[in-house]
Formats: structure tokens, sequence, C-alpha cells
């Protein structure tokens, strides 16, 4: 079955610009959960959707923000970018039974701000 | 609050030999601890969890952790390494079943 599809793969963005990054999950997975890494902060967790609904929150500000749409598709957007919003950001896709499940990453959308 | 740590940034072994990647843990209530790999320009793979059971975990490619309560720890090991194994490892613990919280990883180089 088809993996965690992330797009686009890479993004060059201007500071103050807007962007808006898509991650479609795994068929049947209603948990999607969005990740951003960079070299000096590792991996941190931003949010996670289910069922349409943020179930989950990371310690962002509000310029990122995220929905879910019916089919699981997700979306997450950065308004105002700053340089420091340069990274790799990876989505998770969960079947949404959490402690049990494991998380399938997608390739991740790079985005570089300058 | 909980987190995991990995204690070296990196790790060379000579293939064919055993390879041990380090994970410490603090986390209050029972840890739900997982490993992952990355590759360059990839996402993060599953290798292996530790939810509950039997404290040695087997898991994808030959890699197994063994869960250690006393000393808080959950080491990646393989006992032959491959030069295909060179990667980034990265060991998370499920934060209350919600998100990962995640080691700041670990680079393996295996050399041939």
């Amino acid at each position: 079955k088809a993996g965690v599809t992330q797009t686009p793969r890479y993004l060059i963005k201007t500071r103050g610009q807007q962007v808006t990054l898509s991650c479609s999950p795994i068929s049947g997975h209603r948990s999607v959960s969005w990740y951003q890494q960079t070299p000096g902060q590792g991996l941190q967790f931003l949010f996670e959707y289910f069922s349409e609904t943020q179930r989950n929150k990371g310690n962002f500000p509000g310029r990122f923000s995220g929905r879910q749409f019916s089919n699981s598709r997700s979306e997450m957007n950065v308004s105002t970018l700053e340089l420091g919003d340069s990274a790799l950001y990876l989505c998770a896709s969960e079947a949404g039974g959490r402690s049990n499940t494991e998380a399938f990453f997608g390739q991740g959308t790079r985005l570089t701000v300058v | 609050a909980q987190s995991v740590a990995q204690p070296e940034d990196q790790v060379n072994v000579a293939e064919g030999n055993p390879l041990t990647v380090k994970c410490t843990y603090s986390v209050s209530g029972n840890p739900y601890l997982f490993w992952y790999v990355q590759y360059p320009n990839r996402g993060l793979q599953f290798l292996l969890k530790y939810i509950t059971g039997d404290n040695l975990v087997k898991g994808s490619y030959g890699f197994e952790a063994e869960f250690n309560k006393s000393q808080t720890s959950f080491h990646l090991k393989k006992p032959s390494a491959l030069v295909s194994d060179s990667a980034l490892y990265f060991c998370a613990d499920l934060n209350y079943g919600q998100n990962f919280v995640f080691g700041p990883g670990t680079r393996l180089s295996v050399l041939p």
C-alpha cells in the first residue's frame, strides 16, 4: 500500500511570506502528526490531527497552524516566515490508536527561508 | 517533563563488529519507547518499540533493544554491523501516548 506522501519535497520562500505544506497519510489512517526537524533543535512536535480535530499541540507560536480534511489529508501553514523556520517538516501517519501503533513518516518537505 | 537522551553524537564501528547506540529516558509513568532510523533526505523509519512485556525487543533489519528500568535505558544493538546501517538513529518516548519526544539523534558510521 502507498506510504505517506508529502508535497512539495522542496520549497524556497522569502521572509514574511506564508507557506502551506501537504501530507497524505496511509489509507485508513486517521491520525496525522507534524514535526519540525532542525540541526539545532532536533525533532520537535508541532501538532496532531485526528478525525479533522486537533488532538494535541506542541510549543510553537501561532504562526504555525494546521488542519485536516475529511479524507484525513492534512495541511500545515506557516505565516510570516522567519529565517529560523528553515527546516525539514515531517508528517507521521498512524491508524489512531496511539500507544500500540507505530507511526509511518513521510520523506518530508524541506523548507528554506531566505 | 518527559525527556530522552542519546549521550553520543557519533558512533563509529567496523563492519562485522557489534554495535550499540545508547538511549536513556526520563519519564513519569510507564515509558513507551521507540527507535527510528533516518537515511539522508528521507523520513524516519520504524525499527522497534517497547510498550510492555519482554525487556528484549527484536525489530527490523536485525536490530534489537533492551529495556532496563533500573538504569532507565533502552540501548539499540545489532550483533554484526553492515555498512548500509550507517544513518541517523533516534530514540523516542511516546509522551503519555500522545506525541513523540525524540532524543537528539546519534549518527552511526559503519566503516568497511
